[in-house]
């Protein structure tokens, strides 16, 4: 069956970097884009960006321009999250999450989360 | 880009039906055919209810569904049930081609 897995919590100090990855299976890679969306604690999702994962190509919000990078493992079937310059207003809980064929938005298929935790 | 605009909170009793709407502007809802809905439990990742406006993936129940007029969308639940109470969340593609979220909505069921 079609799975998204993504990589454990994470506690870093600010400044810092994190790196999440989204690991998938069940389903070819290559024919689904892939979203990033974070949830800070009692919050709303936020999105972050979308990779396709055949060639790389990427698009974020412009909120994360200049410090977030998105890339794609094809033979892993894994895709990753870049996270840079971490202030406290990045904890929160992040997905990824397939975006559904033949639609320019719906996201069909998501990880579990990764809360990452950033704190002096 | 602003998060499209919901409601805090609504409530219905089992049985009743009730709206969810998610206001947003021409450079978005209205732009586009291109609204998703969301439904989260408290800990858990959201579920895909609604795509393309009105459209359901297989498996959600026909109690949910979709519309939209001009630059707000809407989410109908028919026949609530206790399992229902959670939060939901719309989603639009927007003209810079990226997405954005509302700020969700908690629903309490009665």
């Amino acid at each position: 069956q079609v799975q998204v897995v993504q990589s454990g919590a994470e506690v870093k100090k600010p400044g810092a970097s994190v790196k999440v990855s989204c690991k998938t299976s069940g389903y070819t890679f290559t024919n689904f884009y892939m979203h990033w969306v974070r949830q800070a604690p009692g919050q709303g999702l936020e999105w972050m960006g979308i990779i396709n994962p055949t060639g790389g190509t990427t698009n974020f919000a412009q909120k994360f321009q200049g410090r977030i990078t998105m890339t794609s493992d094809t033979s892993t079937s894994t895709v990753y999250m870049e996270l840079s310059s971490l202030r406290s207003q990045d904890t929160a809980v992040y997905y990824c999450a397939r975006g559904r064929a033949g639609t320019r938005n719906g996201m069909d298929v998501w990880g579990q989360g990764t809360t990452v935790t950033v704190s002096s | 880009q602003s998060a499209l605009t919901q409601p805090a909170s609504v409530s219905g009793s089992p049985g009743q039906s009730i709206t969810i709407s998610c206001t947003g502007t021409s450079s978005d809802v209205g732009g586009y055919n291109y609204v998703s809905w969301y439904q989260q439990y408290p800990g858990k990742a959201p579920k895909l209810l609604i795509y393309d406006v009105s459209n359901r993936p297989s498996g959600v129940s026909n109690r949910f569904s979709g519309s939209k007029s001009g630059n707000a969308a809407s989410l109908t639940i028919s026949g609530l049930q206790a399992e229902d109470e959670a939060d939901y969340f719309c989603s639009s593609y927007t003209s810079s081609t990226s997405r954005v979220f509302g700020g969700g909505t908690q629903l309490t069921v009665l």
